[in-house]
């Protein structure tokens, strides 16, 4: 069966520290990645996405992922955590060849301290 | 692009009562899906459609629950007999045909549902 695990429910960085957000995933097949951003009261936003080519992949607000297909690993990555990162983050993956949901971590809480 | 626009942005009903709520996609979008989340978890998939036709439903979706889309634009999911664990916030999201399966889908803001 699909699934995808973010082993951490939450996850503390100070500011301009750099942040990893973890993803891992399960899945039969080449995978399409995603990960999403939600803040308090406000909807899913994308953020990025891995379908195929280069294994590290730039996505918006400075944000990027790298896919690790030996680690089955897709780990959110930003160089300098700023405070307005602080949101929910969530995962998910997609399986080529299936139906078009998508199946989704729990979610990771960031919080950056100033 | 105006975005994916939900209605209401929450409703407080009480249990046994019918709720409908409406998902209005980006204009362009052929695509649309239903979700629900609750606290401290991911969303979790309950219909899809491209165009009018509902082509997949989540086991998740009892008989209690309903959703269209019949002219291809907005959609409308309702939830006959609310029972409290139906509380959930529902999310609808759109995405583009051309790309298929590697498109992102783009949310609305959710309608919270509490049932009481």
């Amino acid at each position: 069966a699909q699934s995808v695990a973010q082993p951490e429910d939450q996850v503390n960085v100070a500011e301009g520290n750099p942040l990893t957000v973890k993803c891992t995933y399960s899945v039969s097949g080449n995978p399409y990645l995603f990960w999403y951003v939600q803040y308090p009261n406000r909807g899913l936003q994308f953020l990025l996405k891995y379908i195929t080519g280069d294994n590290l992949v730039k996505g918006s607000y400075g944000f990027e992922a790298e896919f690790n297909k030996s680690q089955t690993s897709f780990h959110l990555k930003k160089p300098s955590a700023l405070v307005s990162d602080s949101a929910l983050y969530f995962c998910a993956v997609r399986a080529p060849g299936s139906n078009y949901q998508l199946i989704w971590g729990a979610g990771t809480k960031l919080i950056i301290k100033p | 692009d105006t975005g994916v626009s939900q209605d209401p942005r929450h409703k407080i009903t009480k249990r046994g009562q019918n709720v409908t709520f409406r998902c209005d996609p980006i204009s362009e979008h052929n695509r649309l899906y239903w979700y629900r989340q609750t606290l401290g978890q991911g969303p979790e998939f309950l219909t899809y459609f491209q165009n009018e036709a509902q082509l997949e439903k989540s086991r998740l979706l009892s008989d209690r629950f309903s959703a269209e889309r019949p002219k291809g634009s907005f959609s409308t999911l309702e939830i006959q007999r609310t029972e409290q664990g139906d509380s959930a916030m529902y999310l609808c999201a759109s995405s583009r045909t051309s790309g298929g399966a590697t498109n992102e889908q783009f949310f609305g803001p959710g309608t919270r549902l509490t049932v009481l």
